[in-house]
């Protein structure tokens, strides 16, 4: 399958700086991409749906300041955590989507543990 | 979304057959996907099911779909060591927001014991 890769894997961070998590698409290009948030033995959350080239679609309750997404070509989207506090310590995923065919999948990043001190 | 439901827990011993069961809220999902995600790492898609389907084999894992109950299941034969993990349940989101994002039940811890 397709190869998607997260940047940085782990992150340790002082409370009120920000952060910026990157995901690549190796071997496709993705003009949509997702991001999702998952808490310990919890489910995947969806956070925001990145489209290149344009503004991220931020499901409710997910405050599009604070979660900055920017997609700025077919193989990279980014999201950048700022003012970062303790209660936004997580496991970030991201997902590439991806369809040919008629069938549609999404690879999966390994994703990127945030702790904020 | 809704919630996708699933078992939290499956304990068995390695050589038997392992059921997770999943009940899913949307019935017009066109396709319903199981993941595996081993500790600290990310998703990893282990199969899927077109809607239209009611079963489908990939070597050692049959999927089962009833729409009418909106029940999928994922049986995996001849359970081994390495097949310990957290299977997600997931349903395609039609919500036009959302795109083709999922809707991921909480997972079903699978133990396999020697």
């Amino acid at each position: 399958g397709a190869v998607v890769s997260q940047h940085p894997s782990r992150v340790i961070c002082k409370s009120g700086t920000s952060v910026k998590i990157e995901c690549r698409s190796l071997d496709f290009q993705a003009t949509t991409m997702f991001w999702y948030r998952q808490f310990p033995k919890q489910s995947l959350m969806l956070m925001a749906t990145s489209n290149e080239g344009s503004k991220a679609t931020y499901e409710q309750g997910v405050e599009k300041d604070k979660f900055l997404i920017n997609h700025a070509s077919l193989t990279l989207s980014t999201l950048t955590v700022t003012s970062a506090h303790p209660e936004d310590s997580s496991f970030y995923i991201c997902s590439a989507f991806w369809t040919s065919g008629g069938i549609n999948e999404q690879f999966f990043g390994p994703g990127t543990r945030l702790t904020v001190l | 979304g809704e919630d996708v439901e699933q078992s939290l827990f499956l304990s068995v011993r390695e050589g038997d057959s392992s059921v997770i069961n999943c009940t899913y809220t949307d019935s017009s999902s066109t396709y319903l996907y199981w993941y595996k995600q081993e500790p600290g790492a990310g998703l990893q898609l282990l199969t899927y099911i077109f809607s239209n389907m009611d079963m489908k084999q990939d070597q050692r894992l049959t999927v089962l779909l009833n729409k009418k109950d909106k029940h999928l299941s994922l049986r995996i034969a001849d359970t081994q060591t390495g097949d310990s993990a957290i299977y997600f349940c997931a349903e395609s989101l039609t919500n036009s927001n959302s795109g083709y994002a999922l809707n991921f039940g909480k997972g079903t811890s699978l133990l396999v014991t020697p």
